[in-house]
């Protein structure tokens, strides 16, 4: 069975600071995903990685696909209160079969 | 473009009742998931459909659960009987048939069972 295993669960952190979220698995993805979801809502795609050692950019986020595709990381830059939410990583295989991690819940404190 | 819609949003029932949570998918969309969310397990993957046609339902907890989806617009997920430990966030995703691509969400239907 695949298995996703977010750390840390649960982050609360000041404005300004810069945090790492990660995601790992000892299965090899085809892909993986972050999402976020804030309360309500259903998750909503951030990025894909698809490359070994991939590292992609958006604005203060960076992520990054572990060289094996087996892990990836999520850096916030300068944490602001805007980024709260949860924070879910999926893999998908070659079956297109798409499982979630259980996700890192992320608090910035003004 | 409307998204991913689900219906009812919220449904409360008591033990032992029928419930049928209903996804419409986005127009054009080939795949179409099911996924239940609880504080303690997160987002569990139930069944999902390419082209209509169930691809993998190792997800779904028991014979209580079934899933259907009868035509490209449409899909259902019944749970008979209905149990307590069932509670949860019930959420579709659709996406075109691509490895990569990416997976928009329904609001999702919150069951209680009481």
């Amino acid at each position: 069975t695949q298995l996703l295993e977010q750390s840390p669960q649960f982050l609360s952190i000041q404005e300004g600071e810069n945090l790492t979220v990660y995601c790992n698995s000892s299965s090899v993805f085809s892909s993986l995903q972050w999402y976020r979801q804030e309360p309500g809502e259903g998750p909503v795609l951030l990025v894909t990685v698809v490359t070994g050692g991939e590292v992609k950019k958006l604005k203060r986020l960076t992520f990054q696909f572990g060289d094996a595709r087996k892990d990836s990381s999520l850096h916030i830059t300068a944490a602001q209160p805007g980024d709260t939410g949860l924070y879910l990583c999926a893999g998908a295989n070659r079956d297109d079969k798409i499982i979630f991690g259980k996700g890192t819940r992320l608090h910035i404190l003004p | 473009d409307a998204g991913v819609i689900q219906s009812p949003r919220h449904e409360v029932t008591e033990m032992g009742q029928e419930v049928t949570l209903r996804c419409k998918p986005i127009s054009g969309h080939n795949s179409l998931f099911w996924y239940r969310q609880t504080m303690m397990r997160g987002l569990e993957l139930l069944i999902y459909f390419n082209n209509n046609v169930p691809i993998d339902d190792s997800g779904m907890p028991e014979d209580r659960f079934s899933a259907k989806m009868p035509n490209a617009s449409f899909s259902t997920l019944k749970i008979q009987p209905s149990e307590p430990r069932d509670s949860a966030v019930y959420f579709c995703a659709s996406r075109p048939l691509l490895v990569t691509g990416e997976l928009f969400f329904g609001e999702g239907s919150r069951l209680t069972v009481l």
